[in-house]
């Protein structure tokens, strides 16, 4: 069956520093990961996708995921967090038509 | 780009009224979901729709029911709104495929009173 985690509920970082999100998921066959972004009172945006192809991901905005079979993970990453970047993060995953898995949501704090 | 458009942004509906939440997309998908959003409990599906006519239920359909005449409209309707469904509702649509993307559109922010 399929699952997501999504390991920190809250993530604080200061403004110019790396962001990392973490996500671990469980899949029985090859899955298809997402990250969207939620900004307060918004719809989720795709952030980026994985879709069996190249194992690092590069999404909008600067934000990057690798793909680990072993470790099953999907961590979503930045370089250098921009205030606009302060939003809800969710990870999910897919292995078949119609049925996506949702992460509880990280939600992003930027520090001036 | 995808375009996923609800109709209304915020809705306050009184007790027992019949509740109707429109949600239009433009890429001719052939899936359409309705979610509902809640602090804590993350997203939860309503129901989908895989063709025009074609629904399934999601986990939680009690007190919902959903319209798809249309290849680009699915409609969510509130038989008799209850001040539990005061909710934030999102939609989305994606093209049949696990490794197909659901669009989302911006939502609905409903409040029953």
């Amino acid at each position: 069956a399929q699952s997501v985690t999504q390991l920190d509920s809250h993530v604080s970082v200061s403004e110019g520093t790396p962001v990392l999100l973490r996500c671990n998921y469980s899949s029985s066959y090859s899955p298809s990961l997402f990250w969207y972004v939620q900004h307060p009172n918004k719809g989720l945006q795709l952030l980026l996708k994985y879709t069996s192809a190249a194992t690092l991901v590069k999404g909008i905005n600067g934000f990057e995921a690798e793909f680990k079979k072993s470790e099953t993970s999907f961590h979503l990453t930045k370089p250098s967090a921009h205030m606009s970047d302060a939003a809800e993060y969710f990870c999910v995953v897919s292995e078949r038509t119609y049925k996506y898995i949702f992460g509880t949501g990280t939600r992003l704090k930027v520090l001036a | 780009d995808v375009k996923v458009t609800q109709s209304s942004r915020y809705l306050v509906k009184r007790t027992g009224e019949k509740v109707f939440l429109e949600c239009v997309q433009d890429m001719d998908h052939e899936n359409m979901f309705w979610y509902r959003q809640d602090p804590g409990l993350g997203l939860r599906l309503i129901y989908f729709s895989y063709d025009v006519k074609m629904k399934e239920k999601g986990d939680i359909p009690e007190g919902y029911s959903v319209s798809r005449e249309k290849k680009e409209r699915f409609s969510l309707i509130l038989e008799s709104a209850s001040t539990n469904q005061t909710s934030m509702y999102l939609c989305a649509s994606a093209r049949t495929g696990s490794n197909q993307p659901q669009h989302f559109g911006d939502g609905t922010r409903l409040s029953i009173l």
